[in-house]
């Protein structure tokens, strides 16, 4: 099946600075969405975008369509501690809203 | 609003034994979905439900995994018998129904599955 190549896979950077990952595959995506997940809790939703090209943004969070449709990225802008978190991109290919999900980029955030 | 509720948070058994979960989709949600969450991995989806049909379960194991949500709503998962490999988290989630214009999907804090 499809595989969702998500990096980088862990991230430690200061207060205050700016982190950025991406998404890419080898298929075309309709929808790419981008999930938080804090430790024992489940996945959070942060961004969704539904159109190749289109730029999103969520308070500090930034996230883009590839246009070839099959990467997105997503940037956060002056990190806090409270950014820290795996965030998970995921793409759907079908109508039947099966989402594929990458493995995760654990985020560190340190004082 | 409320959540997609899930029970029990924690789990503990041997290899081999039985285990079942629980889930209660956020209201209205027609598509209801369990995924496999392993340690250090992302989601796997395992069942979709749409209403009380199943939509996907191609990545279900058969032989031990089963899924049910007789009346729309509420979905239970089990596993019998289980193995090592099982250990993970198991997540529902829910959808108003499937499809891009029906996403996001919402999901619950999930079932940590230890097994012994």
């Amino acid at each position: 099946g499809q595989q969702l190549n998500q990096s980088p896979q862990s991230m430690f950077i200061q207060e205050g600075e700016d982190v950025s990952m991406n998404c890419t595959s080898s298929s075309i995506f309709n929808t790419w969405l981008w999930y938080k997940q804090d430790p024992g809790e489940g996945p959070v939703l942060l961004i969704a975008l539904y159109k190749a090209g289109e730029l999103t943004s969520n308070g500090r969070l930034t996230a883009q369509f590839g246009i070839t449709r099959k990467d997105s990225f997503l940037n956060i802008s002056a990190s806090i501690p409270s950014d820290v978190g795996i965030y998970f991109c995921a793409g759907l290919t079908d109508s039947w809203g099966k989402l594929q999900f990458g493995a995760g980029t654990q985020v560190v955030v340190t004082p | 609003e409320a959540g997609v509720a899930q029970s029990p948070r924690y789990k503990i058994i041997e290899k081999r034994q039985s285990v079942a979960f629980w889930c209660n989709p956020i209201s209205g949600h027609a598509t209801l979905y369990w995924y496999q969450q392993i340690l250090g991995q992302g989601p796997k989806l395992l069942i979709q439900f749409q209403n009380n049909g199943v939509v996907d379960d191609s990545q279900l194991p058969k032989d031990r995994f089963s899924a049910e949500r007789l009346k729309g709503v509420d979905s239970t998962l089990k596993i019998q018998p289980a193995k090592l490999e099982d250990s993970a988290v198991y997540l529902c989630a829910s959808s108003l129904g499937t499809g891009v214009s029906n996403q996001p999907q919402h999901f619950g804090d999930g079932t940590r599955l230890s097994i012994l």
